[in-house]
């Protein structure tokens, strides 16, 4: 496997179900991050860890909860989600340099989630 | 205020001709870097091509450019001899060192190759 991947591409679920998003980066990076792309809205920042510390969480709702077990994954668990949850949720990872400007995420392919 | 702005929602160019997608910026940080993203129906976004705000030359990648103008904040990207494969979504984006982690996206603009 190369660069980021996350399981399941695809997810239906129920507003009562638990379900989680994961993320795996082979790059070698030490940042990783949650965004969510609602159809016509930029790209929303949800969570970005730096070497596994939560860096910042840009008023995310508590249904949603990131785990970052190492540099390497990153999960989004997700329970009692809305129907305006449904969107593209993508994850990114980087490689933090203190003061670096180039610094470019690299995403992975993203889950769909309808939530009904 | 938008920290990125696409103004085009949608375009559409001849297939072999080439094609600017506009993108202007804003910002006091005066170390800031831009990038441009790909994203294809299947949902993945993908790396084109960077600039950073001291770069004195313009950022070439293959086929893709950056038209960059420092004092418009202004940062087009040029595809040239565009291909059917081009079709997608594309976004541009900014990171100011001063705000660290944080990523600004603009809305996008979907490009349409016509055979």
């Amino acid at each position: 496997e190369t660069g980021v991947t996350q399981t399941p591409r695809h997810l239906v679920m129920g507003m009562t179900n638990k379900k989680s998003l994961k993320c795996e980066q082979h790059l070698g990076h030490n940042a990783m991050y949650w965004y969510k792309q609602s159809a016509k809205k930029p790209l929303e920042l949800m969570f970005v860890y730096n070497f596994k510390e939560q860096t910042e969480n840009n008023s995310v709702p508590s249904r949603f909860s990131p785990e970052c077990p190492n540099s390497s994954h990153l999960f989004l668990h997700l329970h009692t989600l809305q129907p305006e949850d449904s969107a593209l949720y993508l994850c990114a990872s980087s490689h933090r340099l203190a003061g670096g400007i180039q610094e470019t995420q690299y995403f992975g392919p993203g889950t769909r989630l309808l939530v009904l | 205020a938008q920290k990125i702005t696409q103004t085009q929602p949608g375009m559409f160019v001849q297939e072999k001709e080439a094609v600017t997608l506009d993108c202007t910026y804003d910002t006091s940080d005066p170390s800031y870097g831009l990038f441009w993203y790909k994203q294809p129906s299947s949902g993945e976004m993908i790396f084109l091509i960077y600039q950073g705000s001291y770069d004195q030359q313009n950022a070439t990648e293959g086929r893709y450019s950056l038209n960059f103008q420092k004092a418009r904040k202004s940062a087009n990207l040029v595809i040239s001899a565009s291909q059917l494969g081009d079709s997608a979504m594309y976004f541009c984006a900014m990171r100011e060192v001063g705000t660290g982690n944080q990523f600004y996206f603009g809305t996008g603009t979907s490009l349409t190759v016509i055979p």
